[in-house]
Order: structure tokens, then sequence, then C-alpha cells
């Protein structure tokens, strides 16, 4: 099946900077998503983007299909981004729900 | 909209004894899913239903029996539970059909012991 890889596994940072999250999966994908648990253990949605780039106010994420891999960028980073930040795809040619998980990046931001 | 919902929150079991997990989403949506969340780790995929009727194994199915009661609920069930199935059960629920909406939506999570 298909392997998902995150880096850094860890990341701290204190409140303002900017941070980018790396992902890169083993096959070519037709669903990608990116994933904030927060520290209450709920998981919410931030992107669905198996390509192309995508902005949500200080987040925004940019898949590149063809060299396999995505990125997560956190601009401005605030203490309630801490959490841990998941990517998941799943490989063309089977089930789109189908997903894989990477291991994560557990994010810590300091006041 | 409550979204996806799970109940219970907490249970804990002593080995070999069985329960159900339910889930049910009010978004309408298509494909529902349950994973299973272990200390330090990401999601594993345990069952899946693409639609309403059909059900089909994920990464880790051992041990659990799912049932696609109806549209709006998909419940899993531990027959015999055993210790290695502690863990945090997460359900979720996405509009699969619709391209450029698959975002899967998750439900509170329900945190497992089995003793």
């Amino acid at each position: 099946g298909i392997q998902v890889e995150q880096s850094p596994p860890d990341l701290i940072l204190q409140e303002g900077a900017n941070s980018t999250l790396r992902c890169n999966f083993s096959d070519s994908v037709n669903n990608l998503q990116w994933f904030h648990q927060n520290p209450w253990g709920q998981l919410i949605n931030l992107f669905y983007i198996p390509s192309g780039t995508k902005q949500n106010g200080r987040l925004s994420a940019t898949t590149v299909a063809t060299e396999r891999y995505s990125l997560l960028y956190i601009s401005s980073s605030q203490t309630t981004d801490s959490g841990v930040y998941f990517c998941a795809a799943n490989a063309g040619g089977t089930s789109y729900g189908k997903l894989t998980f990477g291991q994560g990046t557990i994010l810590t931001v300091h006041p | 909209n409550a979204g996806v919902t799970q109940t219970p929150k907490f249970q804990v079991l002593k080995t070999g004894q069985s329960m159900t997990l339910q889930c049910a989403q009010d978004m309408n949506h298509n494909s529902m899913y349950w994973y299973r969340q272990d200390p330090g780790m990401g999601l594993r995929l345990i069952y899946y239903s693409a639609s309403e009727g059909t059900t089909d194994k994920g990464e880790v199915p051992n041990g659990y029996n799912v049932s696609r009661l109806n549209k709006r609920e998909f419940s899993l069930r531990l027959e015999s539970a055993a210790p290695s199935q502690t863990s945090v059960y997460f359900c979720a629920s996405s509009d699969s059909l619709a391209v450029g909406r698959r975002t899967q939506y998750f439900g509170p999570g329900t945190r497992l012991t089995v003793l």
C-alpha cells in the first residue's frame, strides 16, 4: 500500500513564527488531506488538496502530485495552533476514502 | 447540525466481553469510516462503507465487525475484546461522490480500555 511520511516529527515555535510541514507519499494519489488534532483529541480537517494550492487564513497548502509531496504552511503561529498535524492520502485506483495517515508532526507554540 | 456523533465517549471492558460502538452523521454523507488511534501514532483504517449497503476492510480489520444500518449510522462491534484493542476509536464521514469535497469529518472519539 501507499506509504505516507511526515517531517519533522516535532516542531517547537515561538508565537508569531512561520513554519512548513512536509508530507511525502510513495504513490500517485487521488485524495490527500491535512488534519489538525487539537490537545483535546478532536480532529479537524484543514485541506482537501490532491493537487495545487489552497489558502485558508494563516494556513496554506501545496501539493505537487508529480513529485509526490505536499506542504502545509502556517504563518504567524498562535498558541491555538498547537497539536498534531496529520497528512493522509490514498493511492489512485483505490477507493477515495481509504486513507493512509502519516505519523504526524507535533507542533508546540509557546507564547 | 451535530456533524458526526459517537457513543459512548469512554468504555472499560474486560477481556472477552463484547460491545458495539455507535456512530451517526447528519450531513447526508454517503461514505463512513472507522479508525483507531494508538498512542503516538497516526490513525489506521479499520473498516469503511463507501455507500449504504456496502462495507469493506481497511488496514486493521481483524477482531472487528461493522454494520451500515442506514445512510446515517455505522456501528463497530468487538465480539471478544482483547487488550490489544485498547485504543481511541474515531468515526468519520465524507461525501466521496463530490469531486473536490471529499473531506472527511470526524467524530469526537471513543476511548476504549480492555483489561
